[in-house]
């Protein structure tokens, strides 16, 4: 089945610093690929969607200057939280879809983020 | 714009006993319709989905959920469930219209308790 991976799984930073996710769809190429956060015990919120070649869509609310997608090739998106705060502490996960005629988002694994 | 309910935030049952999640969504247009199970800080895994066609359909590990258009719904349902069955379970649409943007529901949090 398809495999999507992030990098890394946990990371902890100081107040200020920024940090870089990295999502990779590992056996198929991804043309769409979204964005989510999860808060303790809550639900995903949809983030971005990042389509290669081409600027994110955010969603309302979303800083777009905070998190900064890039989505360089048809296997790789990033996802760059700048100046992070305590705020910004959460799970991070993304999805890709196999191919434009896709119905099916493949999850990668997450990323624990925590802002000290 | 779609949006996705589920009706408990936590369903606590014992092994070998039936279960069923609640969901049910509204939308002006066409949906697909997904369950994913979450297991501790794991990601999402893909339980079952409607496309089209049979509304009833079934996962590999007993779940099944049945689309019912005209009560909106998208119950997912397991006739006697495992302690390994316990899990965050989301319900989640997408409009069937292009460009795949998913919304997610709250989530239910299984408890299966020997």
């Amino acid at each position: 089945g398809a495999v999507v991976s992030q990098h890394p799984s946990r990371v902890i930073c100081k107040s200020g610093t920024s940090v870089k996710i990295e999502c990779r769809s590992l056996d198929f190429q991804a043309t769409t690929m979204f964005w989510y956060r999860q808060f303790p015990k809550q639900s995903l919120m949809l983030m971005a969607t990042s389509n290669e070649g081409s600027k994110a869509t955010y969603e309302q609310g979303v800083e777009k200057d905070k998190f900064l997608i890039n989505h360089a090739s048809l296997t790789l998106s990033t996802l760059t939280v700048t100046s992070a705060h305590p705020e910004d502490s959460s799970f991070y996960i993304c999805s890709a879809l196999a191919g434009a005629a896709s119905d099916t988002q493949y999850f990668g694994p997450g990323t624990r983020l925590t802002v000290l | 714009a779609q949006s996705v309910t589920q009706l408990d935030s936590q369903v606590p049952v014992f092994e070998e006993a039936p279960v069923e999640l609640r969901c049910n969504y509204s939308s002006s247009v066409s949906v697909y319709l997904f369950w994913y199970v979450q297991y501790p800080n794991q990601g999402l895994q893909l339980l079952l989905k409607y496309l089209s066609g049979s509304t009833l359909v079934e996962s590999i590990n007993g779940f099944e959920a049945e689309f019912n258009k005209s009560q909106t719904s998208f119950h997912l349902r397991k006739p006697s469930v495992h302690i390994s069955d316990t899990a965050e379970y989301f319900c989640a649409v997408s409009e069937n219209t292009g460009g795949f943007k998913t919304i997610f529901g709250a989530g239910t949090r299984l408890f299966v308790k020997a």
